[in-house]
């Protein structure tokens, strides 16, 4: 069973400019959350999608966005870079029901210069 | 919102010591997740606890589900050079949705 698949591993954007990240979840999870990760702020989180649908967002500006599609893989996005976007975005995928664990992907290295 | 307290927030030990760090919260947690993260890579899931009181064993690695329900430890023992890392604590909230993590123990070992 595949793991949860992240693409591009590393990317550099300049100030202004808008990126876009995407995950692959693992097969049969409906869940994609996504965080962001600086050494200063720990883990932070963004949004999660669940079939389709975003259900909960954290407090993250407008700048930041998501969307996911039929096959559950998720894109999100962020426009107007700032240089203090620069950090490793993490997307995980969980199954259905209360406990379920969430299973990360490698992430995205975005540095904006 | 939920908030985990982490700590230590970082450990300096020799292999072949002991290890332990714990995890503290406010509110009351129904689930309690072990992460470590290596440099450069996405958290992996070490342990999850399920039930209050709950001991959970994973090689050299056992978490405890604190009775309260507001704490967990994880403890590793016999530590070696490749735990190197950061270790993460995580629980989601009450919808079971949204995953709060802790701040983070990073742990360094000296061969």
């Amino acid at each position: 069973k595949a793991g949860v698949t992240q693409t591009p591993r590393y990317l550099i954007k300049t100030r202004g400019q808008q990126v876009t990240l995407s995950c692959s979840p693992i097969s049969g999870h409906r869940s994609v959350s996504w965080y962001q990760q600086t050494p200063g702020q720990g883990l932070q989180f963004l949004f999660e999608y669940f079939s389709e649908t975003q259900r909960n967002k954290g407090n993250f500006p407008g700048r930041f966005s998501g969307r996911q599609f039929s096959n559950s893989r998720s894109e999100m996005n962020v426009s107007t870079l700032e240089l203090g976007d620069s950090a490793l975005y993490l997307c995980a995928s969980r199954g259905q029901g209360m406990n379920t664990e969430a299973f990360f992907g490698q992430g995205t290295r975005l540095t904006v210069v | 919102g939920q908030q985990l307290n982490q700590s230590p927030q970082s450990m300096f030990i020799q292999e072949g010591e002991d290890v332990s760090m714990n995890c503290t919260s406010s509110s009351i947690f129904n689930t309690w997740l072990w992460y470590k993260q290596d440099p450069g890579e996405g958290p992996v899931l070490l342990i999850a606890l399920y039930k209050a009181g709950e001991l959970t064993s994973n090689g050299r690695l056992t978490a405890q589900f604190g009775i309260t329900r507001k704490d967990s430890f994880l403890n590793i023992s016999a530590s070696i050079p490749s735990d190197v890392g950061i270790y993460f604590c995580a629980g989601p909230d009450n919808a079971g949705n949204m995953l709060t993590f802790g701040g983070g123990t990073r742990l360094m070992v000296k061969p």
